[in-house]
């Protein structure tokens, strides 16, 4: 199994809704990211989970919860967004080392 | 001066020629450098990853790399319809687990 799957792969959201976003990964990676990309824009990292801990947090706002229950699973908890929180926001996943990040389809996100 | 540069285009080529796409980077601490196609309401794919100075060919693709100059390449040969997309160039700095910070993207068009 050599793909990241995505789910869900639209969500349409109110600003009072609490909904989470689910990734997993079957390729042995140690290493899994959120990322956030607007239209014509490049991706833009949220959270880097390492051996299931959070490494690295880019001020992400406290809304965007990521959670990592296992070394094939990472969600992505999602609590009184904003309508400029829609995107598409993908996952990703790599080896500690080499570190070829691998994308998931990722979930297009609307927030009414 | 932003991190990673490229030509946003689009870059125009016809069927069968060759196209070359540039990125520069202006942290001297970057190790990594990944070479992403993305097609419109699509997630990134890597198609191309180099960590040493030279050439890396890979079928149609390939990579180059001159880190004295901070300036990393991509050359499509005979260049196909299928190959329009949006190509982002990517660096990180430590080869491991780390934050990938990319390109603005450069719009491919190969043309009949």
């Amino acid at each position: 199994d050599t793909e990241v799957t995505q789910t869900p792969k639209h969500l349409v959201m109110g600003m009072t809704n609490k909904k989470s976003l689910k990734c997993e990964q079957h390729m042995g990676h140690r290493a899994m990211y959120w990322y956030k990309q607007k239209a014509k824009k490049p991706p833009e990292l949220m959270f880097v989970y390492s051996y299931e801990k959070l490494s690295i947090n880019e001020s992400v706002p406290s809304r965007f919860s990521p959670e990592c229950p296992n070394s094939s699973l990472l969600n992505l908890h999602l609590h009184a967004l904003q309508p400029e929180d829609s995107a598409l926001y993908l996952c990703a996943s790599s080896h500690l080392t080499p570190d070829e990040q691998f994308f998931g389809p990722g979930t297009r996100l609307t927030v009414l | 001066q932003k991190e990673v540069e490229q030509n946003s285009g689009p870059l125009s080529v016809p069927e069968g020629a060759i196209a070359s796409l540039n990125c520069t980077y202006s942290d001297r601490g970057s190790q990594s450098f990944f070479w992403y196609r993305q097609y419109s309401g699509k997630s990134p794919e890597l198609i191309m990853f180099i960590y040493s100075n030279g050439d890396k060919e890979d079928g149609r693709f390939t990579a180059q790399l001159n880190k004295a100059s901070q300036y990393v390449s991509l050359l499509i040969r005979d260049s196909q319809p299928s190959d329009s997309a949006t190509y982002l160039c990517a660096v990180s700095k430590a080869g491991t687990a780390s934050k990938l910070t990319f390109g603005t993207g450069t719009r491919l068009q190969v043309t009949l």
